[in-house]
């Protein structure tokens, strides 16, 4: 079900930055929205962000917004979630999720990648 | 954040039996204007990635079978899943979509066979 390719594992430093892309296997998103959603190892989803890559509309978990930046190029075939100040409890594996919805994901139109993990360490 | 708790974090049932999940949230997620609960449910085999099974509290996405039944309003929800069949072993969670800080999840419950 992963139609969406992201870039691999990286292991961090406490304090650095991380950014992670994601692109469509195909040759466009064919979804409106754009979430990022993180899962720590035997934990729940953690929600961070939702970024339309045809617009400039986005918005990041309110928790997450002095540390996170959301962007996608100027041909919309990729998106970025940058991840500032690690800390260990960041490690976790991060998805993007291409969906309709802004409120809701996981229909089975929607696609999602295939997780990177990032350690910080 | 609103904070969403799941109850219990482990369910043994039987095959053919009845499941009860129930997640509470710590404010109401009645939205008064639409009249709606601001809920959804996920499915999540193991390896596989979330899959939405419910929203609006109640409304079953397409193609999720009517064995799955979610209710509730404002700060209490269950999800019931009639009949328990080996495909539903998984972890269920509830989530919020009402708060305009971010969207928040339960921890999760872990359904199994008995």
């Amino acid at each position: 079900q992963a139609h969406l390719i992201q870039s691999g594992p990286e292991v961090k430093s406490p304090g650095a930055s991380v950014t992670i892309s994601c692109r469509p296997s195909g040759d466009t998103f064919t979804r409106h929205y754009i979430h990022w959603v993180r899962q720590a190892l035997r934990q729940g989803p953690e929600w961070m962000g939702i970024m339309n890559p045809r617009t400039d509309e986005r918005t990041s978990a309110q928790r997450f917004r002095p540390r996170v930046t959301m962007l996608s190029d100027t041909s919309m075939k990729t998106v970025y979630f940058t991840l500032r100040g690690l800390k260990p409890e960041d490690t976790a594996v991060y998805y993007c999720v291409e969906a309709e919805g802004v409120l809701y994901f996981g229909e089975d139109d929607d696609s999602w990648g295939q997780g990177t993990q990032v350690t910080v360490s | 954040d609103i904070v969403m708790t799941q109850s219990p974090d482990s369910l043994p049932v039987s095959l053919g039996e009845r499941a009860s999940i129930r997640c509470r949230s710590n404010q109401s997620l009645f939205y008064d204007t639409n009249k709606l609960n601001y809920l959804a449910w996920y499915q999540q085999r193991p390896g596989h990635p979330l899959k939405l099974l419910i929203y609006w509290a109640s409304t079953r996405q397409f193609g999720v079978p009517d064995r799955f039944i979610g209710s509730g309003s404002e700060t209490e929800f269950t999800l019931t899943i009639a009949n328990l069949q080996p495909e539903d072993v998984a972890i269920y969670y509830c989530q919020q979509y009402l708060s305009t800080s971010g969207y928040t999840f339960g921890q999760g419950t872990r359904l199994e066979i008995k």
